[in-house]
């Protein structure tokens, strides 16, 4: 079985520029959370969809953004990009929701971004 | 809110040693997981061990092992007969087990390094 792929593996943009970033997760997964990690803040969660709804986010601002296709690929947005938002970002996938039952979470390889 | 310390950014071991990793967190939850995850360098994460609150018993999975102790809120990990292969980044996550809003909060990590 496949894993969770993430496209692309690596970017460069520049300040001001938006940024779209794709997750595909494991087949039959269907909820699909994003982090992002930086040397600095660590690994800090932005937000998680099941079922093409958003259920939680973090404490990022609103240029971050995503969304939850039908077939359950995840796309992130970070809009008018700082250099700050340099960063690993990692996707996760896992069969169901967040919830009182458990359900693992398998990693992307992440996407490097860097902004100049 | 949730937090999760781990202390100690960086440990070196001798290959066929043991060492322990610590993590204290902090959270008013009764129900919740506690992660130890692995990621090698340029490589994916991946999940070493879980423990549940509930459970009394110190998780195990092989070489690795976890002293849960869950009034002090610590959980450390013991890696046993430690490989060359266990050179990574260590950390520690915290989930809480009720609410919608059950994310992966993690530490800063550690990184660990086997020596031949």
């Amino acid at each position: 079985k496949a894993g969770v792929t993430q496209t692309p593996r690596y970017l460069i943009k520049t300040r001001g520029q938006q940024v779209t970033l794709s997750c595909s997760p494991i087949s039959g997964h269907r909820s699909v959370s994003w982090y992002q990690q930086t040397p600095g803040q660590g690994l800090q969660f932005l937000f998680e969809y099941f079922s093409e709804t958003q259920r939680n986010k973090g404490n990022f601002p609103g240029r971050f953004s995503g969304r939850q296709f039908s077939n359950s690929r995840s796309e992130m947005n970070v809009s008018t990009l700082e250099l700050g938002d340099s960063a690993l970002y990692l996707c996760a996938s896992s069969l169901g929701a967040s919830g009182t039952y458990y359900y693992e979470q398998y990693f992307g390889p992440g996407t490097r971004l860097t902004v100049t | 809110a949730q937090t999760v310390t781990q202390s100690q950014p960086e440990m070196s071991v001798q290959e066929a040693e043991t060492v322990t990793l610590s993590c204290t967190y902090d959270t008013s939850e009764n129900n919740y997981y506690l992660f130890w995850y692995k990621q090698p360098p340029s490589r994916q994460m991946i999940l070493v061990i879980r423990q549940e609150a509930y459970k009394q018993q110190n998780a195990t999975e092989n070489r690795f092992s976890v002293n849960f102790q869950k009034a002090a809120k610590s959980f450390s990990l013991k890696i046993s007969d430690s490989q060359l292969g266990d050179t990574a980044m260590y950390f520690c996550a915290f989930r809480t087990a009720t609410g919608a809003n059950s994310k992966l909060t993690f530490g800063k990590g550690i990184t660990l390094s086997v020596r031949p």
